[in-house]
C-alpha cells in the first residue's frame, strides 16, 4: 500500500532563517506530487506541483521554492522565511493513468510558525 | 477557471441527528468531485469522490454526497452523525489540480 511521509511536524522558525520541508512516497511510481498551505481559518493554497523529477510548476508566486531530486521526494524550501510563511504544509500525491480519477492523497503536514 | 463555494463555515449538530454539508462548483467540463475529512492537525482523508454514473455516491465512514448538474451542487450527507465525525469538511473540483473550498467545521453537540 501507499504511504506519505512529511517531516519535520512542526517547526518554529525566526524570521529570516532558511526552511526545508521534506515529503515522501511509498509504494507507488511516478506519482504527481503537490505542497499545499492552510493559513488558519482557511482553505487549502496549492504552491507547487510536480509530475516528474526536475519539473515544478509554481502556483503562487512568492518566496517558496519546490525541488524534486528524486521520483518520491518532493522538497519545499525558502532562503529566507518572512512572518507570512506561517500555516500549516500539506503534501499530496496522486497517479495519472488510463483510469485514473484524479483524487489526492495527503500527508500528515508540518505546522510551521515563523517568530 | 474553477472554483469551489462551501457556504457554511461552521456548523452545529447534535449527535444522531441527520447532517448536510453544502457545496457549489464551477468547471468547465465534467466535473471531478471530492470531499475531504481533516481532524485537528491532520492531514486530509478522502471521504469519496465522484467522476461518472450514478448521482449518489458511498464513501467512507457512512457518508454519501449527490451531484446535481442542474444546480452545480455536490453536498455531503450523513443520516446520524457520531461524535467523531466533528471535524472540519473540504470539497474540491478539478483534474490534476483540485481547487479546494474554505471548508465547514462540524460541531457535534452530545
Amino acid at each position: 500500500s501507499q504511504t506519505i511521509h512529511q517531516w519535520p511536524a512542526t517547526l518554529v522558525q525566526p524570521v529570516g532563517s532558511p526552511l526545508s520541508l521534506e515529503c515522501t512516497v511509498e509504494g507507488t511510481s511516478n506519482p504527481n506530487l503537490y505542497w499545499y498551505r492552510q493559513a488558519a481559518g482557511r482553505g487549502l493554497q496549492l504552491l507547487f506541483y510536480s509530475v516528474g523529477i526536475g519539473q515544478i510548476s509554481s502556483e503562487v508566486p512568492q518566496n517558496l521554492s519546490a525541488s524534486r531530486p528524486q521520483d518520491r521526494q518532493f522538497i519545499l524550501s525558502s532562503k529566507k522565511l518572512l512572518l507570512s510563511d506561517s500555516g500549516f504544509y500539506l503534501c499530496a500525491w496522486s497517479v495519472l493513468g488510463a483510469a485514473t480519477t484524479y483524487e489526492q492523497y495527503f500527508g500528515p503536514g508540518t505546522r510551521l510558525t515563523v517568530t | 477557471a474553477q472554483s469551489v463555494t462551501q457556504p457554511d463555515i461552521h456548523i452545529t449538530v447534535s449527535e444522531g441527528a441527520s447532517l448536510e454539508l453544502r457545496c457549489n462548483y464551477s468547471y468547465g467540463a465534467t466535473p471531478y468531485l471530492f470531499w475531504y475529512v481533516q481532524s485537528p492537525g491532520q492531514g486530509l482523508q478522502l471521504l469519496l469522490k465522484y467522476f461518472s454514473g450514478d448521482t449518489l455516491v458511498q464513501g467512507i465512514k457512512g457518508f454519501e454526497a449527490e451531484f446535481k448538474r442542474s444546480q452545480s451542487s455536490f453536498n455531503l450527507r450523513k443520516p446520524s452523525v457520531h461524535w467523531s465525525d466533528a471535524a472540519e469538511y473540504f470539497c474540491a473540483v478539478g483534474r490534476e489540480k483540485l481547487t479546494f473550498g474554505t471548508g465547514t467545521r462540524l460541531t457535534i453537540i452530545p
